[in-house]
């Protein structure tokens, strides 16, 4: 099983800013089929970026995703009010299809 | 539109069954693998279970207990969950499980509660 890593555990930002999250995998992720999801409170995930640096449909440009391997990076080039959430990277390259523990935004 | 629907959650005992299901609509639901994943109350995401077209997959927390399904003349997915246990505790989501483009649909999840 492919453990991932996100860091930090929070990240405190103000609106404008630039937010950077990492994930790191346990092993390298198959053709590095990478996707970072956005949560907000009772709400379902939200499919940012796939296959570690495509944009999902309707995604506004400021998100951005790089990284290959074992070392992947989601990047909000600046913040907006509705951006504060928490952001989960997962791993679909193999079974199981293993989460990250989250990374929360939170408005400084 | 595209659209995921849950249902079925609700209060089981502990060792109780339950049978979750997802109505899908706005795509051909038999040309896609689909997930579940689920969510304790204030915890992360963690997946369940997948299927394809003609496989299955489970988590190790689950296996020997959940069961997924799919029925394509209904355009549903199911997960039958039985053993149910405290730590199975969590909102329920179905997913659209493309094998390039990740999870990009999701339910609005169903919640599942274990307690005696």
């Amino acid at each position: 099983e492919i453990v991932l890593t996100q860091s930090p555990g929070t990240l405190s930002l103000s609106p404008g800013e630039r937010a950077t999250l990492s994930c790191r995998a346990s092993q390298s992720v198959s053709n590095n089929y990478l996707a970072w999801y956005q949560q907000k409170p009772g709400q379902a995930p939200r499919l940012l970026i796939y296959a570690a640096s495509s944009g999902a449909t309707g995604i506004p440009d400021r998100f951005s995703g790089s990284g290959s391997g074992t070392d992947f990076t989601l990047t909000i080039s600046r913040l907006e009010p509705e951006d504060f959430a928490v952001y989960y990277c997962q791993q679909y390259g193999s079974s199981p299809r293993t989460f990250g523990q989250g990374t929360k935004v939170e408005i400084k | 539109q595209v659209q995921l629907v849950e249902s079925g959650g609700g209060l089981v005992k502990p060792g109780g069954s339950l049978r979750l299901s997802c109505a899908a609509s706005g795509f051909p639901f038999g040309d896609y693998f689909m997930s579940w994943i689920r969510q304790a109350p204030g915890k992360g995401l963690e997946w369940v279970s997948y299927i394809t077209t003609g496989n299955t997959f489970y988590a190790d927390s689950v296996r020997g207990r959940f069961t997924i399904s799919r029925d394509t003349s209904k355009n549903s997915l199911y997960l039958q969950m039985n053993s149910l246990r405290a730590e199975d505790t969590a909102v329920y989501y179905c997913a659209r499980d493309r094998a390039v483009h990740a999870f990009d649909i999701w339910g609005q999840g169903t919640m599942v509660t274990v307690s005696s």
